[in-house]
């Protein structure tokens, strides 16, 4: 049974705070390395997905990192403002699960104007 | 490009009754995945379905079941309700399966009473 883990489970920050959560994953039969942002009465959205060792994304004032070795993946957002807010989710792929997205209980982001 | 359409979006149902939900993914996604979020709990996954073929299978009892048509468009059905079947039941639809990322509808919201 593949456990996903996140840190923190909840974050309040003020407007222009830069802030990271973490993603823990086992290392082992690692296929792929997911984030999703998902906004209150909206559906969760992809913002990466990341395959290799050393793998790095930005997409704005987001950024991803991913360490399959030890087993982690760090997510960045610079500059934080109100729209930020949302639960991000990391979410693993194994190699022989196919479709199958296991997901971490998500980080709930405040970001306080 | 239409997104990930599930229909309907609230139901209300009662125990012992039975439910088919539906979710008509992205023209050209072959795979789709069903998930449910109950309160506290995360993305729990529940089958996955790539050219009408079940690829993976979540630990869910019997009474959940799905398929998936030629088109592509996928249901579940949740047979003899129980009262924690109350969730957000989301799919997700993808071109490939675990490298891409997967897009999701807005979720039905099942209530049992």
């Amino acid at each position: 049974i593949l456990n996903v883990e996140q840190s923190p489970q909840s974050l309040h920050v003020q407007e222009g705070d830069s802030t990271n959560f973490t993603c823990s994953f086992p290392s082992s039969n690692f296929y792929a390395l997911h984030w999703y942002r998902w906004e209150t009465a909206k559906s969760p959205e992809a913002l990466f997905v990341m395959t290799l060792n050393g793998d790095e994304k930005k997409k704005g004032r987001i950024s991803a990192t991913l360490n399959t070795k030890e087993g982690y993946s760090y997510l960045y957002i610079k500059g934080s403002q109100p729209e930020d807010s949302a639960t991000y989710l990391c979410a693993l792929a194994g190699g022989t699960s196919y479709g199958k997205l296991t997901f971490g209980q998500g980080t709930i982001l405040t970001v306080h104007p | 490009k239409a997104g990930v359409t599930q229909t309907p979006r609230y139901l209300i149902k009662t125990r012992g009754q039975q439910v088919t939900l539906s979710c008509s993914p992205i023209s050209g996604h072959r795979s789709v995945s069903w998930y449910q979020q109950t309160p506290g709990q995360g993305l729990q996954f529940l089958f996955e379905y790539f050219s009408e073929t079940q690829r993976n299978k979540g630990n869910f009892p019997g009474r959940f079941s799905g398929r998936q048509f030629s088109n592509s468009r996928s249901e579940m059905n949740v047979s003899t309700l129980e009262l924690g079947d109350s969730a957000l039941y989301l799919c997700a639809s993808s071109q490939k399966t675990g490298a891409t990322e997967a897009f999701f509808g807005q979720g039905t919201r099942l209530t049992v009473v």
